[in-house]
C-alpha cells in the first residue's frame, strides 16, 4: 500500500463545475496536509494547506479533511480551463520533517 | 525576491561522469529537500536537511549525496550517474515543521 494515495485521473469537467480530487493516506500520525497545483513543466506551487478536521476554504479552492478515515479532498468550485493541471497531494509524516507525495490527478476543464 | 534557486536547469550527462546540482534559497528556510519525479511516480524524496548542519536519507538516496553549505545552500551530487537516474530533480525548502514547500524550478537531468 502505498502512503499517499490518489486516483491518476484523468478527470475531466466542463468549465464552470465543481472538480473533486480525493486522496487518502496511511499514516494516522500526520498532522498536516497540502494540495499542489503543477501545470506540465512547471514545479509545484503549494495552494492549500489544512491541519484539523473539517473544512478549509480559499477563494474557489475548499480542502476537507477527515483524520478518522484518512482521507483529504480538494473542491474546485467555477472551474476554469486555467486550472487545468495536476494536482499533488502531500502529506507531513509523523516527526515533521518529511513530506510524502501522491503520485497527482490530472484534471481537464473543457471550454 | 527569488525564492528558491536551482542550477542547471537542463543537464545531458554520460553514463559514470559525475556532477552537483545547486540550490539556493533566500527566504531564511531552516529545513531545504531534495526530491526527484518520475512519470507516474510523483515525488521522492532523496535528502533532506533539516537544520543547517544536518543531513539525513529519504526513501531514495542510493546514488546520491548531499551537502548544506550554509543556511541558504543545499547542493545534490551524483558521483557515478547511471540511465536510471534520468529525472526531474526539484530541491525545496521550508520555514518550519507543519509548512508547505516552496519548490525551486527544476533540474532536467538525462543520463545516456
Amino acid at each position: 500500500q502505498k502512503e499517499v494515495e490518489q486516483n491518476s485521473g484523468p478527470l475531466s469537467v466542463p468549465e464552470g463545475a465543481i472538480a473533486s480530487l480525493n486522496c487518502t493516506y496511511s499514516d494516522r500520525g500526520s498532522q498536516s496536509f497540502f494540495w499542489y497545483r503543477q501545470y506540465s513543466g512547471k514545479s509545484p506551487e503549494l495552494i492549500m494547506s489544512i491541519y484539523s478536521n473539517g473544512d478549509k476554504e480559499d477563494g474557489r479552492f475548499t480542502a476537507q479533511l477527515n483524520k478518522a478515515s484518512q482521507y483529504v479532498s480538494l473542491l474546485i468550485r467555477d472551474s476554469q480551463p486555467s486550472d487545468s493541471a495536476t494536482y499533488l497531494c502531500a502529506v507531513l509524516h509523523t516527526g515533521g520533517f518529511k513530506t510524502i507525495f501522491g503520485a497527482g490527478t490530472r484534471l481537464f476543464v473543457k471550454a | 525576491n527569488a525564492g528558491v534557486t536551482q542550477t542547471p536547469k537542463f543537464q545531458v550527462l554520460k553514463t559514470g561522469q559525475s556532477m552537483t546540482l545547486q540550490c539556493a534559497q533566500d527566504m531564511n528556510h531552516n529545513s531545504m529537500y531534495w526530491y526527484r519525479q518520475d512519470p507516474g511516480m510523483g515525488l521522492r524524496l532523496i535528502y533532506y536537511s533539516a537544520s543547517e548542519g544536518t543531513t539525513d536519507k529519504g526513501e531514495v538516496p542510493n546514488g546520491y549525496n548531499v551537502s548544506r553549505l550554509n543556511k541558504r545552500e543545499f547542493s545534490l551530487r551524483l558521483e557515478s550517474a547511471a540511465p536510471s537516474q534520468t529525472s526531474v530533480y526539484f530541491c525545496a525548502s521550508k520555514s518550519s515543521g507543519l509548512e508547505g514547500y516552496t519548490f525551486g524550478s527544476g533540474t532536467r537531468l538525462t543520463v545516456v
